[in-house]
C-alpha cells in the first residue's frame, strides 16, 4: 500500500518549457487535490478533482491545467514554465471534499530557470 | 470569508519543554480543523482533528489541542518535546460551508534544542 505516489521528485525546466507532474493513489479516494508549497504561505490549492470526472480551479490555477485520468491518477501540466512556478508541488488525495483528512505525497521540487 | 492564522513562523523550544503552537482562525460556523506535521523533505501527514466531537483532541505523538470557540482558536500542545517533533505545523480549516473550502495556515517551524 504506497499511499500517494508523485513523480518526478525533483526537476529542472527552463522557461517557456512544458512538463506534467503525474500522481497516483491506490486507496480508492473520490477526490484529489495539487498545492503548491512557497516559504511562508502554506499550502495554495491549485486544481482539485471532487470526484472522477471533475475538476475544479482553487486558489492559484493560473499557468496550470489538470486531468483526472481515472479513480487513481491526478494530473498537473505547465504548458509554458515561468520562474514564478518555482516551487514545490504536493499532491493529496481524500475519502471526500468534506471533513476529511487529506494524504499527502512526498512532493515535486520544481525550479524553472 | 475564512481564514486561518498561525501566530509565530518558528518557535524555538528545549528538549523537555512545553510546545505550544498558537492557530486562530475565522469562520461563520464552527468549522471542522486540523494540525499536520511536516519533517524535512516530506509531505505533510495528520497530526489529529477536530470534528464536533470532544473539544480536547489528542492525537499521534503526544500530541494534543483543543477547541476554543470563544477565542477562535484551536492550538496546538505537546507537554514535553523531544528533538524528533522538530518540523513544520500547519494548522488548517474546513468551514463546512459547502464544496471543497479547506484552507491552510502558513505554517510554524518548530525547533527543539538539546
Amino acid at each position: 500500500n504506497a499511499g500517494v505516489t508523485q513523480t518526478p521528485k525533483f526537476q529542472v525546466l527552463k522557461t517557456g518549457q512544458s512538463m506534467t507532474l503525474q500522481c497516483a493513489q491506490d486507496m480508492n479516494h473520490n477526490s484529489m487535490y495539487w498545492y503548491r508549497q512557497d516559504p511562508g504561505m502554506g499550502l495554495r490549492l491549485i486544481y482539485y478533482s471532487a470526484s472522477e470526472g471533475t475538476t475544479d480551479k482553487g486558489e492559484v490555477p493560473n499557468g496550470y491545467n489538470v486531468s483526472r485520468l481515472n479513480k487513481r491518477e491526478f494530473s498537473l501540466r505547465l504548458e509554458s514554465a515561468a520562474p514564478s512556478q518555482t516551487s514545490v508541488y504536493f499532491c493529496a488525495s481524500s475519502p471526500s471534499t468534506s471533513y476529511n483528512e487529506q494524504f499527502f505525497g512526498p512532493g515535486t521540487r520544481l525550479t524553472v530557470l | 470569508a475564512q481564514s486561518v492564522t498561525q501566530l509565530g513562523s518558528h518557535v524555538s523550544v528545549s528538549e523537555g519543554a512545553l510546545v505550544l503552537l498558537r492557530c486562530n482562525y475565522s469562520s461563520s460556523v464552527p468549522p471542522y480543523l486540523f494540525w499536520y506535521v511536516q519533517y524535512p523533505n516530506q509531505g505533510l501527514q495528520l497530526l489529529l482533528k477536530y470534528t464536533s466531537a470532544a473539544t480536547l483532541v489528542k492525537g499521534i505523538n503526544g500530541f494534543e489541542a483543543e477547541f476554543k470557540k470563544s477565542e477562535t482558536s484551536f492550538h496546538l500542545t505537546k507537554p514535553s518535546a523531544h528533538m524528533s517533533d522538530a518540523a513544520e505545523y500547519f494548522c488548517a480549516v474546513d468551514p463546512r460551508t459547502g464544496g471543497f473550502k479547506t484552507i491552510f495556515g502558513a505554517g510554524t517551524r518548530l525547533f527543539v534544542k538539546a
